[in-house]
């Protein structure tokens, strides 16, 4: 099994400054994914961050915009830049293991 | 890309009777089908999920029915209560990895 922690929880950011998430696991695994949930939508993915080497991003999503670090095998950050109120989402780290994927609890931001 | 199409996006039953959603996918490499379920202000949890040797999977009121080579599979839940109305999700597996692919949602209200 995986335990993830994610934080902030939540978080109220003025236009046009940035935020850091992170997500820490208590066991190493190869790939993380960070999801994006948009008030009333589903859930997208952002990036798959990997240890030791570049995110990948999925179409419609920037590395200027969603840095991504992935310094080991158990902890991520998302840094969310230069932000507007259309970035008001909540954030969800993601990862697997053996059969299971697990979620961490999410990061609610409103930008102001 | 995987296409994942997910019906109906809002469903209203009577509390008591059943809900079938149906979620239809476009990646034959997909071997893991989840569902999950969102209540306001909390993050998507994992209800049932069935993978690619399996044609039905249930658990309590919940089932899950897999068409692999119809590439769709469907929720059901029985006696239907307040307490399921929520929205729910689909989100195949994509690309034999742990990325997961949501679906539009479904959002279900049960009338007492």
């Amino acid at each position: 099994s995986a335990v993830i922690s994610q934080k902030p929880s939540r978080d109220i950011c003025q236009r046009g400054t940035s935020l850091t998430i992170q997500c820490q696991v208590d066991s190493q695994v190869t790939m993380m994914f960070w999801y994006r949930q948009q008030p009333g939508q589903s859930l997208t993915l952002i990036a798959t961050a990997n240890q030791g080497s570049e995110a990948t991003y999925e179409s419609g999503f920037v590395i200027d915009k969603f840095p991504i670090s992935r310094p080991n095998l158990t902890f991520s950050t998302l840094t969310v830049s230069n932000m507007s109120p259309e970035d008001s989402s909540i954030y969800l780290c993601s990862v697997g293991t053996g059969n299971t994927i697990y979620f961490g609890e999410g990061s609610w931001l409103t930008v102001v | 890309g995987e296409n994942v199409e997910q019906h109906p996006s809002t469903l209203s039953v009577q509390e008591g009777d059943s809900a079938v959603i149906k979620c239809t996918y476009s990646d034959s490499a997909s071997n893991y089908f989840p569902w999950y379920k969102q209540e306001l202000g909390k993050r998507p949890q994992l209800i049932i999920d069935i993978r690619s040797n399996v044609g039905e999977k249930k658990d309590q009121r919940i089932a899950v029915t897999l068409n692999k080579t119809a590439k769709h599979f469907s929720l059901h839940i029985t006696e239907t209560q307040p307490e399921d109305s929520a929205v729910y999700f689909c989100a195949p597996q994509m690309d034999s990895s742990y990325k997961l692919i949501f679906g539009s949602g479904t959002r279900l209200l049960v009338r007492p």
